[in-house]
């Protein structure tokens, strides 16, 4: 088992709409949820971190934790067509020292 | 900031040539981490340091990949000899406590 899941997609959404992406991680001692976005042939950049359990909003983009789930997911509100890029989930788990995992990352397609 | 420098930002050599990448971390992070990235895998952490020293290289693929970090402005990533399967995303990564990742351009390497 992979220590961070996500469904590769491809996940199309109509411009408007909200696009729901989701993550498990099989660690339970995880703590530290982060959320990149990755254009085509860019590097990946920071959207959203959270560490608690509960919802943290960001103007359009909501993080969601659920650690008795052991699951992240990132809702974007009135996705537009800048939104299309692959989203990778990242999970810090501290165990003997810091290890850093990344999920293979959900393709997001926004139509107009 | 300038943030995360690496250079060169594209390398083509041949079967069994030596390789090195560089890369200058955003200054005042004490985390340094090298990824690489396909279609296939994804993106798989290879090495990190904190403050200098190699903390887990884990990901390393074999003896032909070596990372160093002389200094807190400094690393290099080297692979040596060079094969095709080595083709892939270079990315370097610095953080501050080993929290948010800032990710660096990337080195898009092709071994013929």
């Amino acid at each position: 088992q992979k220590e961070v899941e996500q469904n590769s997609g491809p996940l199309s959404v109509p411009e408007g709409a909200i696009a729901s992406l989701n993550c498990t991680y099989s660690d339970r001692v995880s703590q530290s949820f982060f959320w990149y976005r990755q254009y085509s042939g860019k590097s990946p950049e920071l959207i959203m971190s959270i560490y608690s359990n509960g919802d943290k909003e960001d103007g359009r983009f909501t993080a969601q934790l659920n650690k008795a789930s052991q699951y992240v997911s990132l809702l974007i509100r009135d996705s537009q067509p800048s939104d299309s890029a692959t989203y990778l989930c990242a999970v810090i788990t501290a165990n003997t020292g810091n290890q850093f995992y990344f999920g293979t990352g959900t393709s997001l397609t926004v139509i107009p | 900031d300038a943030g995360v420098i690496q250079s060169p930002r594209h390398e083509v050599t041949e079967m069994g040539q030596e390789v090195t990448l560089r890369c200058k971390p955003i200054s005042g992070h004490d985390y340094l981490f090298w990824y690489r990235q396909t279609m296939m895998r994804g993106l798989e952490l290879l090495i990190y340091f904190n403050n200098n020293v190699p903390i887990d290289d884990s990901g390393m693929p074999e003896d032909r990949f070596s990372a160093k970090m002389p200094n807190a402005s400094f690393s290099t990533l080297k692979i040596q000899p060079s094969e095709p399967r080595d083709s892939a995303v270079y990315f370097c990564a610095s953080s501050f406590g080993g929290e948010t990742q800032y990710f660096g351009p990337g080195t898009r390497l092709l071994v013929l």
